[in-house]
């Protein structure tokens, strides 16, 4: 199972907006709703952000929000702040039962 | 709260064995099927494996540890592990547990990484 493609690293300023895209194929990412969104800081715990494509957990701010396009999700995050700076991956089920990461993007806030 | 505790990483030679465990507590482990991540140094997350709920009689492996890993549970000690056979250094990695989805006011939403472990380090030595 190849992983997804994201791009590996974006950058905005305090305030702005990025999106963060993740292609993956009809196998993963086009063909189920299971896709989801992790920021990971270095040497912390994983934590959800975005699950099935657009919902957000309790407690994420509304800054995030999460969009599917064919095969193509996205993250977005608007409003940056200085503590979004972080990896993030996306994942998805795949037809095999599996489940796939993306190579991550480093988000770095200028 | 959900708390996932891994134990057992270490240092082990090429070709050896290892095995991982995971103590849950905060949510009544039987019920959620449940998930080995790991990511190597400088490297990405990469899923692993997934045992499913209840029984745990349906098993899925990320095909590079296919046959090597056996991912097992037990619900009346509430812990995850995580049989790892045929050592490779490409296995040298921080191995996270994670808990798949949530269960709330009568509905369920699977298939994504609710909660997870602070990790345990694998280093395999050649």
């Amino acid at each position: 199972q190849s992983a997804l493609t994201q791009p590996a690293s974006v950058s905005g300023s305090p305030g702005q907006s990025i999106t963060i895209s993740c292609t993956g194929s009809s196998s993963d990412v086009g063909g189920y709703r299971y896709v989801s969104w992790y920021q990971h800081h270095p040497g912390k715990a994983p934590k959800v952000m975005i699950y099935d494509v657009s919902n957000r957990p309790s407690g994420v701010p509304d800054r995030f929000s999460g969009s599917k396009s064919g095969n193509t999700a996205s993250l977005t995050i608007s409003g940056l702040q200085a503590e979004d700076e972080a990896d993030y991956y996306c994942s998805s089920y795949t037809s095999r039962g599996t489940r796939v990461f993306g190579g991550g993007t480093k988000l770095t806030v200028l | 709260q959900v708390q996932l505790v891994e134990s057992g990483g270490g240092v082990v030679q090429s070709g050896r064995s290892l095995r991982l465990s995971c103590a849950a507590s905060g949510f009544t482990f039987n019920r959620y099927a449940m998930h080995w991540v790991r990511q190597a140094p400088g490297k990405g997350l990469e899923w692993v494996a997934l045992i499913s709920n209840e029984d745990g009689s349906d098993k899925y492996y990320e095909d590079s540890v296919k046959g090597r890993f056996t991912i097992s549970r037990d619900n009346s000690k509430n812990t995850l592990y995580l049989e790892m056979n045929s050592l490779r250094a490409e296995d040298t990695a921080v191995y996270y547990c994670a808990k798949d989805g949530f269960c709330r006011g009568g509905g369920c939403y699977p298939n994504f990484f609710d909660s997870w472990g602070q990790g345990t380090l694998v280093t395999v030595s050649s």
